[in-house]
């Protein structure tokens, strides 16, 4: 099973859509979790961190299950400025960022 | 806003040469950390640096590299003998504390072309 897991896209929805993005991993000691955006041939930047309480920003719903060790993120009314590659990430015990594969999103006008 | 800030934005180098590649992370940051991202794939965890010391490395990160903070704000990654698989873009990154939920702050990274 890949470390991180997410769905392999791309996504192509109409503005003002409501798009979920999921994500598993697999290595239950994971104690941190995100949610980065990244732009083509930009540096990835984080868009919110996911807590057990779920989680929201403006149009953003992030949602964590640990039992199921699952992560989601709900973007309501899409705007063609979040078309982009939503990259699902996890913290370790250790230092590093697990990134997955990401998942590209084009909102169409 | 303070910015880690990465140099050359490009860098193109023949086989077998030695590069370095420059981060000036964010001043107060104290975890440094190099990832690289093959064009079309995920970014990959290089290494991880932490009080002077590399705290975790990946598989990637063998021999041929290095890591390096030599004067206590550039942060450095050294390819002695590149391959053109090294060709990736490199992203420097650090945080400011180990807390649960502390944000990593990516550069704006390095496109290596090896040839």
């Amino acid at each position: 099973r890949k470390e991180v897991e997410q769905d392999p896209g791309p996504f192509n929805v109409p503005e003002g859509a409501t798009v979920a993005f999921n994500c598993t991993y697999s290595n239950s000691a994971s104690q941190s979790f995100f949610w980065y955006r990244q732009d083509c041939r930009k540096e990835p930047k984080l868009l919110m961190s996911v807590y057990s309480s779920g989680n929201e920003d403006g149009r953003f719903t992030a949602q964590l299950n640990r039992a199921s060790q699952y992560i989601s993120l709900l973007i309501r009314d899409s705007k063609l400025s979040d078309s982009a590659t939503y990259l699902c990430v996890v913290k370790g015990s250790n230092y590093k960022l697990t990134f997955g594969k990401g998942t590209l999103l084009t909102v169409n006008p | 806003e303070p910015e880690v800030t990465q140099t050359p934005s490009h860098q193109v180098t023949q086989m077998g040469q030695e590069v370095i590649l420059r981060c000036v992370p964010i001043s107060n940051h104290l975890y440094f950390y190099w990832y690289r991202q093959i064009l079309g794939q995920k970014v990959e965890f290089l290494v991880s640096f932490y009080n002077n010391e590399i705290s975790e490395k990946s598989e990637i990160f063998d021999d041929q590299f290095s890591v390096e903070r030599p004067d206590g704000s550039n942060f450095t990654l050294k390819i002695r003998s590149t391959k053109l698989e090294d060709s990736a873009m490199y992203f420097c990154a650090s945080r400011r504390e180990e807390g649960m939920n502390t944000e990593a702050f990516f550069g704006q990274g390095t496109r290596l072309t090896v040839v």
